[in-house]
């Protein structure tokens, strides 16, 4: 079985200044996990992918997650801020060939001027 | 153009109503899907194929129906829609996997029909 926990669904954050989204996730197989974003009145965007290779994936638009095997855990960062990176993020668990991508419930991030 | 297309954007019905959601896309894409989204819960699955002859139902599938018309195409039906169906609908697109090791496929996502039942 797999299971995705965001830990925060609201973060709030200065411009430029770092941002944590955390991801703990539950899964009886090796995961592939995903982040996406989701700007206001628009559809899901893929900002990285991990699929058992490097363990530090980067992204797009300065987004990076470190897959931690042992904290079971996936967090997005991002070392500075900007206003477009408000919108809510969503970490996603799979398997590979399944159907089954399970959500997690979102994390809506504010970025403060 | 959009590699993933659904139309219409936006619907207002009122109950008992039939509604029709479609999809389309340019991905070439074998595998393709419906979620559903609601405030505070993600996204679930409401439907998913694999290829045209092969549809099966997700985790809430109840009070939907689907159709895959052509590889390229899904479309997504409420026979007699209800208030508790009023969401944020997507489509998704994945490629089939390339073989073990390769790790998951990317989901592609339509924009999004947002359905609201009166």
């Amino acid at each position: 079985a797999q299971s995705v926990t965001q830990l925060d669904s609201h973060v709030s954050v200065s411009e430029g200044t770092p941002v944590l989204l955390r991801c703990n996730y539950s899964s009886s197989y090796s995961p592939s996990l995903f982040w996406y974003v989701q700007h206001p009145n628009k559809g899901l965007q893929l900002l990285l992918k991990y699929t058992s290779a490097a363990t530090l994936v980067k992204g797009i638009n300065g987004f990076e997650a470190e897959f931690k095997k042992s904290e079971t855990s996936f967090h997005l960062t991002k070392p500075s801020a900007h206003m477009s990176d408000a919108a809510e993020y969503f970490c996603v668990v799979t398997r590979s060939g399944t159907y089954k991508y399970i959500f997690g419930t979102g994390t809506r991030l504010k970025v403060l001027a | 153009d959009a590699d993933v297309t659904q139309t219409p954007r936006n619907r207002i019905t009122k109950t008992g109503k039939r509604i029709m959601l479609e999809c389309s896309q340019t991905k070439g894409h074998d595998r393709m899907y419906w979620y559903r989204q609601d405030p505070g819960l993600g996204l679930r699955l409401i439907y998913y194929s694999f290829d045209v002859k092969d549809i099966n139902k997700g985790e809430i599938s109840d009070g939907y129906s689907v159709s895959r018309q052509a590889q390229a195409k899904f479309s997504l039906s409420l026979e007699s829609a209800i208030p508790n169906q009023t969401a944020l609908y997507f489509c998704a697109t994945s490629d089939t996997p390339a073989g073990t090791g390769s790790g998951a496929n990317v989901l592609t996502f339509g924009a999004g029909s947002r359905l609201t039942v009166l």
